[in-house]
């Protein structure tokens, strides 16, 4: 297994147009989480999934902002009507399970440019 | 509200010397912290935990320092590497949302050959 891979790796949309991210997690693991990351800040939760039950969004995730997990394997983001201020690292995670002393594994993510 | 904040936003150590990265936690209700580390391009690597119930607790070549008096956590790292070169993040969770990590706003290692 090569890890949480995301897709793409970089993306530069225009102002107003919709984009969509792609995260796969390592095999087996059922709860999969998306974080963002501005330049010089920490990652800022998103959302997490158990298999594919979307348990919990932050106020971040405006109503433009989508995200799903069908199959419980694979998950996207999706941002409808991007904004400037979008622009930003969308991280993704997965980890075997929750709770305390489970880990994290984290993606590359993909860089998001919005011009 | 929540937060999770560093003292130092860069930190250049000489090889082969300790390093220490410092953070502040203003809730009292965290139970959980974690340090990760993010080399450029890629995405925040667990480096080691502790639970609010611990002091210490020590890897390989890192401890982990918890002093729930002051709300303050540290990470020491011995005999720093080029490879340590960084920036490290603490983060912390909730007794109520385990699967919710807030991070800092990380501290940028660099280690001078």
């Amino acid at each position: 297994d090569t890890g949480v891979s995301q897709d793409p790796r970089h993306k530069i949309t225009k102002r107003g147009q919709n984009v969509t991210f792609r995260c796969d997690p390592i095999s087996e693991h059922n709860r999969l989480y998306w974080y963002r990351q501005t330049l010089g800040q920490g990652p800022e939760f998103l959302t997490y999934f158990q298999n594919e039950a979307q348990l919990e969004k932050s106020r971040l995730l405006s109503d433009r902002f989508s995200a799903e997990r069908p199959k419980g394997s694979f998950s996207t983001l999706e941002i409808q009507r991007t904004e400037q201020g979008d622009s930003a690292m969308y991280l993704c995670a997965s980890s075997l399970r929750g709770g305390f002393n489970t880990e994290a594994f984290f993606g590359q993510g993909t860089r998001l440019t919005v011009v | 509200g929540e937060s999770v904040g560093l003292h130092l936003p860069t930190l250049s150590v000489q090889e082969g010397d300790n390093s220490i990265i410092n953070c502040a936690y203003s809730n009292s209700a965290s139970d959980y912290f974690i340090w990760y580390k993010q080399e450029s391009g890629k995405g925040p690597q667990f480096i080691i935990d502790i639970r609010s119930n611990m002091d210490k607790r020590q890897g390989q070549r890192v401890t982990v320092l918890l002093n729930k008096t002051v709300k303050h956590l540290s990470l020491q790292i011995a005999a720093t590497q080029p490879g340590d070169s960084a920036v490290y993040f603490c983060a912390e969770n909730m007794k109520t949302s385990y699967d919710k990590v807030i991070f800092g706003p990380g501290t940028s290692l660099s280690v001078i050959p």
